[in-house]
């Protein structure tokens, strides 16, 4: 069964530091998002891309964030400097449309983003 | 008032037993409602799309109730593996997910 696979699983970087997550959606899915969960508390969108472009964006997705599908696979979120309360699980998920049926969304296993 | 809202549990059942979770949501707008179910420190995994007539998968049965704004959904004869938080998702037409903070649900031997 195709799924959405995320790298790394865990990542550890000093307050300041870049970073970029990747996933790999499902191959014949069109739209990709990421969300974040802060450990304890709900899933929270951040923004959604379609056509090599953002669709859409929350208001946490703000000028630290960029996103970027850089070859026919794998899409990107990359935070410029981070924060610490960047710590959070990131997930990436893809579907096969945003409306009627086929919009259910598919999750990656997440990255554990820990910022000291 | 909160756009998706779910009772935090915990819910703690025995194995066996017939268990309901509820969901509301603020926008009456909404289109696409969704259960998806998460295990500790996992991703969100589909458990079911629900329909406005209401749809029924092996032990799980969601109803929609557009006039109230609310989600349920009723899982029968309770297993151990069950346990888990069940995450009520709402979207309208086109936009994004929006997860409630979900239900916790322990299933007990």
């Amino acid at each position: 069964e195709p799924e959405v696979t995320q790298t790394p699983s865990h990542q550890v970087t000093q307050m300041g530091q870049e970073v970029i997550l990747r996933c790999v959606p499902i191959s014949n899915h069109l739209y990709f998002y990421w969300y974040r969960q802060i450990l304890g508390q709900k899933v929270e969108f951040l923004v959604s891309f379609y056509n090599n472009e953002i669709s859409e964006k929350s208001e946490i997705f703000d000028d630290q964030f960029s996103v970027e599908r850089p070859d026919g696979s794998n899409f990107t979120l990359k935070i410029r400097s981070t924060k610490l309360e960047d710590s959070a699980m990131y997930f990436c998920a893809s579907s096969e449309s945003r409306e009627g049926y086929y919009n259910e969304q598919f999750f990656g296993p997440g990255t554990r983003l820990t910022v000291l | 008032r909160k756009e998706v809202e779910q009772d935090p549990g915990p819910f703690n059942v025995p194995e066996g037993a017939t268990v309901a979770f509820n969901c509301t949501y603020s926008n009456s707008a909404s289109q696409s409602f969704f259960w998806y179910r998460q295990d500790c420190r996992k991703e969100p995994k589909l458990l079911m799309s629900v329909y406005s007539s209401g749809n029924e998968d092996g032990r799980f049965t969601a109803q929609l109730n557009r006039a109230s704004q609310y989600i349920s959904l009723l899982i029968r004869d309770s297993k151990l593996s069950d346990s888990a938080t069940y995450l009520c998702v709402v979207t309208l037409y086109g936009q994004n997910f929006v997860f409630g903070p979900g239900t916790r649900l322990s299933v007990l031997p």
